[in-house]
């Protein structure tokens, strides 16, 4: 069973150029997160992916853009890139538990990728 | 908006000794979940052990536990009989138990090093 993967492994990029990441989540798993992590920094959240459109998005400008298709895998767009895009990017899978007539929804563990890493010069 | 803090950017334990990292975190839910993720130089994040906060029980994972103090905010991890393989960056992680709330908030991390 593949764990999460993603494409490329390294990235160089000049200012102002545009960059494509792609996610394939683990198997049987529906939502995708994507994670910025700067050089010595803990991951920040960027947004999250469920049947095709954005559920969640953490505090990033409209430069950063997703999609997810419909056999689940995602793409992270950056447009525009800037020196402080640098960074580590990675991908997390998880299954969506729906609250249902539940109180209280499921625990649905994030399943992370190795991630990318992108360096613009 | 919650925070999680790290004080120890760097911690360095004997192999077979016992280490302790901490964690604060500031938020206004009752509800949520606690995690230590630990990140090698292979650069994947792998869960270490999670904590549900209402749960009053401390949690364990073979070596690794914590101390949960909800009132304090406080989130420590203590690993016992420390392995060479154990040597990584450790995150502490918060996350909302709100559906459609799934964002992880970490902290900036802590470096630990095991010495033979």
């Amino acid at each position: 069973d593949a764990g999460v993967t993603q494409s490329p492994t390294h990235l160089i990029k000049t200012r102002g150029q545009q960059v494509t990441l792609r996610c394939s989540p683990k198997s049987g798993h529906d939502t995708v997160s994507w994670y910025q992590q700067a050089l010595g920094q803990g991951p920040q959240f960027i947004f999250q992916y469920y049947e095709e459109e954005e559920r969640q998005r953490g505090n990033f400008p409209d430069r950063f853009s997703g999609h997810q298709f419909p056999n689940y895998s995602s793409e992270l767009n950056v447009n525009a890139l800037l020196l402080g895009d640098s960074a580590l990017y990675l991908c997390a899978s998880s299954p969506l538990h729906t609250s249902g007539r539940a109180r209280r929804p499921l625990y649905n563990e994030q399943f992370f990728g190795p991630g990318t890493r992108l360096t613009v010069l | 908006a919650q925070t999680v803090t790290q004080s120890q950017p760097e911690m360095s334990v004997q192999e077979a000794e016992t280490v302790t990292l901490s964690c604060t975190y500031d938020t206004s839910e009752s509800d949520y979940y606690l995690f230590w993720y630990k990140q090698p130089p292979s650069r994947q994040m792998i869960l270490v052990i999670r904590q549900e906060a209402y749960k009053q029980q401390n949690a364990t994972e073979n070596r690794f536990s914590v101390n949960f103090q909800k009132a304090a905010k406080s989130f420590s991890l203590k690993i016992s009989d420390s392995q060479l393989g154990d040597a990584a960056m450790y995150f502490c992680a918060y996350r909302s138990t709100s559906f459609g709330n799934e964002k992880l908030t970490f902290g900036t991390g802590t470096r630990l090093t095991i010495i033979p």
